[in-house]
């Protein structure tokens, strides 16, 4: 399949290590937040979201995180496993609309 | 049915040549939306409906794009005169509500 993200800012992270994947947001207006998966060759698949009144979410292995001073936004994965390979996106969207607005990605690679 | 399902999943055309691209949502899912993602960069928005009415076509880049869903179900997305920049992923998504929309796999467009 096609590569997704070929000149992609790239973490590498060993194996059983928790990766860290971090996005900044420009839109103060954004009230809404989505972290996405994407494996090459296939669509962005959702992992966890967050709405604005929160600051902290967790989900299985991932942790999102929401600073609203600063416009910060991070996934957190415990455990990385070869299956986390992939290009991670942050995307937002804002109060009133629907449409989702995303990040510049992150390409996460698993050390053996 | 189970997931979002795009076709043609590859499509490569002519410069100058019409396509037309199909997206079949989640069954009951009331918003639909299209994104353009280009090689190495995140999803961007085209345009969104919510059941057969197209609420925002703020994204789509020429008058040569157009896109329709007339029963409120499938989609199509119909580029004119196809041009090189034209070449990208073209992502399905649908959602019930404000959530993490689900995607299809995409049509990957090349234009020769």
């Amino acid at each position: 399949g096609e590569s997704v993200g070929l000149h992609l800012p790239t973490l590498s992270v060993q194996e059983g290590d928790n990766s860290i994947i971090n996005c900044a947001y420009s839109n103060s207006a954004s009230d809404y937040f989505i972290w996405y998966k994407q494996e090459s060759g296939k669509g962005p698949q959702f992992i966890i979201d967050i709405r604005s009144n929160m600051d902290k979410r967790q989900g299985q292995r991932v942790t999102v995180l929401l600073n609203k001073t600063v416009k910060h936004l991070s996934l957190q994965i415990a455990a990385t496993q070869p299956g986390d390979s992939a290009v991670y996106f942050c995307a937002e969207t804002l109060e009133g609309d629907d449409k989702i607005i995303f990040g510049k990605g992150t390409r996460l690679h698993i050390l053996p | 049915g189970a997931g979002v399902s795009q076709s043609p999943r590859y499509k490569v055309a002519k410069r100058g040549q019409d396509v037309a691209l199909r997206c079949d949502p989640i069954s009951g899912h009331v918003s639909l939306f299209w994104y353009q993602q280009a090689l190495g960069q995140g999803p961007e928005f085209l345009t969104y409906f919510q059941n057969e009415a197209q609420l925002d076509k703020s994204g789509l880049p020429s008058d040569r794009f157009f896109a329709e869903r007339p029963e409120g179900s499938v989609s199509t997305l119909k580029i004119q005169r196809t041009q090189q920049e034209d070449s990208a992923v073209y992502l399905c998504a649908s959602s019930q509500g404000r959530s993490g929309d689900t995607f299809g796999s995409g049509t990957r467009l090349t234009v020769v």
